[in-house]
């Protein structure tokens, strides 16, 4: 069994300022995380992917989340928020045996970006 | 370009009425799903298929049905018998089931039941 938690539903930070969404895991086996990102009325987009290589993973668009199995994190980071970065994100975790189907989404958080 | 392209973007039903959502994709992608999105909820499995003619539920089947016929298309029909029907339907493509899960998206279409 597999889920995944976002603390926080919405998040507001100001242009500039450092992004920090939250996404803790629980899995049985060990997991692959992703965190897709999602534009108002659009389908769902792959910002980063951990596959059990290096536990910093670079993403598009300068963020960047960091695999903690000590504390079942994924947290999803960006230096400096820019407008363009409002959207909702999803934290998503499988299996390891990477099958797609078993993929389990986050319910979100939703990212607002203010001047 | 490569993509996924879903139709209609925006369709309106009436209570008792079948509606077909379409998905097309053209990445040569073997996997295709079925996931419904609503507000707080994230998204949830309804249908996947690994291979043409092949298809599986996933944890929301109830009150949908799917085809695979071709390997470009997988469609969505939303029956009567689904109790709540109106909501955000995303269709995505891997490229094989067994892989790392990462998925790509169509645009999704939106349904909602007057």
């Amino acid at each position: 069994a597999q889920s995944v938690t976002q603390l926080g539903s919405h998040v507001s930070v100001s242009e500039g300022a450092l992004v920090l969404l939250r996404c803790n895991y629980s899995s049985s086996v060990p997991p692959y995380l992703f965190w897709y990102v999602q534009y108002p009325n659009q389908g769902l987009q792959l910002l980063l992917k951990y596959t059990s290589a290096a536990t910093l993973v670079k993403g598009i668009n300068g963020f960047e989340a960091e695999f903690k199995k000590s504390e079942t994190s994924f947290h999803l980071t960006k230096p400096s928020a820019h407008m363009s970065d409002a959207a909702e994100y999803f934290c998503a975790v499988s299996p390891n045996t990477g099958t797609a189907s078993k993929l389990t989404f986050g319910t979100g958080t939703r990212l607002q970006v203010t001047l | 370009d490569g993509g996924i392209t879903q139709s209609p973007k925006y369709l309106f039903r009436k209570e008792g009425q079948n509606v077909t959502l379409s998905c097309e994709q053209n990445l040569n992608h073997d996997a295709m799903y079925w996931y419904r999105q609503d507000p707080g909820q994230g998204l949830r499995l309804i249908y996947y298929s690994q291979i043409v003619n092949d298809f599986q539920k996933g944890d929301i089947a109830e009150g949908y049905s799917v085809s695979r016929e071709k390997k470009e298309s997988f469609p969505l029909t939303v029956t009567s018998a689904q109790k709540n029907p109106t909501a955000f339907y995303l269709c995505a493509s891997s490229i094989g089931h067994l892989n790392t899960g990462e998925l790509f998206f169509g645009e999704g279409s939106r349904l909602t039941v007057l």
